[in-house]
């Protein structure tokens, strides 16, 4: 049950994009179109800003945005905001009613 | 509104047990699926176990089983994680989250495991 492969570190300016991958298996990533992405700041509630690959929860903003190839997922924000600052995670349903998550991501806002 | 407040975390000794609490509301709790994240110090998030809807069903990851127990009681709305044998590497920000999807999550509450 490893985890999913996420950069350490990621950033850009104000109005500029990023994107995170996140690197599975053909047992997790490749193989179920569930595949979700969290953006975590430090000391509140994780938050679901992806899901199912590339759906959107309401109210999360259209700058962000996923898709997915083989085992590899994407996250891009595009529009970067100071409010992006936060670790993301990719989490893919990995069978068997197990879920796997990704080793984070660190967005800094520049 | 969707809530999760979880409870029940502190200091305990290696080998030792805790049980904690997630407490909801705003939604029908006996509909969803439930589960436990943790987040070590340092480290990235991780998933910990999951029960289905009436509790007929539970999952764990490798490294608790055994060792954890997940349980709900619908007509409290609420949902528990019974930590036995705890060693040190189980120190965490334990969260619950509803839904297969994991789709809202409580604040979490901190365990730690040191003598």
């Amino acid at each position: 049950q490893s985890a999913l492969t996420q950069p350490p570190s990621a950033s850009g300016s104000p109005g500029q994009s990023v994107t995170i991958s996140c690197s599975g298996s053909s047992s997790d990533v490749g193989a179920y179109n569930y595949v979700s992405w969290f953006q975590h700041h430090p000391g509140r509630a994780p938050k679901l800003i992806i899901y199912e690959v590339t759906k959107r929860p309401s109210g999360v903003p259209d700058r962000f945005s996923a898709s997915k190839s083989g085992n590899t997922a994407s996250l891009t924000v595009s529009g970067l905001q100071a409010e992006d600052e936060a670790d993301y995670y990719c989490s893919s349903y990995a069978g068997s009613s197990r879920r796997l998550f990704g080793t984070g991501t660190k967005v800094t806002v520049l | 509104e969707v809530q999760l407040v979880e409870s029940g975390g502190g200091l305990i000794q290696p080998g030792g047990s805790l049980r904690l609490s997630c407490g909801v509301s705003g939604f029908k709790f006996s509909l969803y699926w439930m589960n436990w994240a943790r987040q070590a110090p340092g480290e990235g998030l991780e998933w910990v176990a999951s029960i289905k809807q009436d509790g007929s069903e539970t999952y764990y990851v490798d490294s608790v089983k055994g060792r954890f127990t997940i349980s709900r009681d619908n007509a409290r709305d609420s949902l528990f994680l019974q930590m036995d044998s705890l060693s040190v590497d189980d120190t965490a920000v334990y969260y619950c989250a509803r839904g297969g999807g994991l789709d809202v999550w409580g604040q979490g509450t901190t365990v730690i495991v040191s003598s």
